[in-house]
């Protein structure tokens, strides 16, 4: 089944601890991005990336890092997460070739900071 | 960065009901996609729409693509409890999958 999976499903962690929320796709996608929702504010983008090695801050890239070493793994590493970082998390693949661009998410990461 | 302006933000209606919803913005897309989000889930493609005019449906669902190239509508028709849920617009600039820009979302509530 073609799918994105992300992990863990929810976190809850302390200011200043280092989190790594994991993003894996089975399409053979060359684009990834990852997405914070927010009440009002829709889906943000957080840091996308067009192949491997291939990585740019989208609208909201602060305090956010992202690694792509593999085609199907995308990682969103939060270095020293703060409260104001407490989201819903996306992550989001599509292939970036022809004319279809249509992203497919994953189920979400609730991450909590206090 | 900027965000499309999508409207109603929520809506209650009967079931049965046609509903509409729609998405503008300031500046010209190429691509123009259409979400639902359920509780717990993450947004599922419901419609893509490529040219300025494009007129395309999906079951009860029907999307168009403005003749400007700057906005957008979904209309759902004869709504079931299950269409409720969160419906976000989205549009793409350039070629490519760069950068997708989505509407704040339409929540819809449906009476039995």
């Amino acid at each position: 089944e073609a799918q994105v999976t992300q992990n863990p499903r929810y976190l809850i962690t302390v200011t200043g601890k280092k989190l790594t929320v994991t993003c894996s796709q089975n399409m053979n996608h060359e684009y990834m991005s990852w997405y914070r929702q927010d009440p009002g504010l829709g889906l943000r983008q957080i840091y996308y990336s067009m192949n491997v090695e291939v990585t740019d801050k989208g609208d909201v890239p602060e305090g956010y890092k992202v690694s792509r070493k593999e085609k199907r793994n995308f990682p969103l590493i939060l270095e020293s997460p703060s409260p104001n970082q407490t989201s819903l998390y996306f992550c989001a693949s599509s292939s970036n070739r022809g004319l279809s661009y249509e992203q497919y998410f994953g189920p979400g990461t609730r991450l909590t900071v206090t | 960065g900027q965000q499309l302006n999508q409207s109603p933000q929520s809506m209650f209606i009967q079931e049965g009901e046609d509903v509409s919803m729609n998405c503008t913005s300031s500046s010209i897309f190429n691509t123009w996609l259409w979400y639902k989000q359920d509780p717990g889930e993450g947004p599922v493609l419901l419609i893509a729409l490529y040219k300025a005019g494009e007129l395309t449906s999906n079951g009860r669902l029907t999307a168009q693509f403005g003749i400007t190239r700057k906005d957008s509508f979904l209309n759902i028709s004869a709504s079931i409890p299950s269409d409720v849920g969160i419906y976000f617009c989205a549009g793409l600039r350039g070629q490519g999958a760069q950068k997708l820009v989505f509407g704040q979302g339409t929540r819809l509530t449906i009476n039995p």
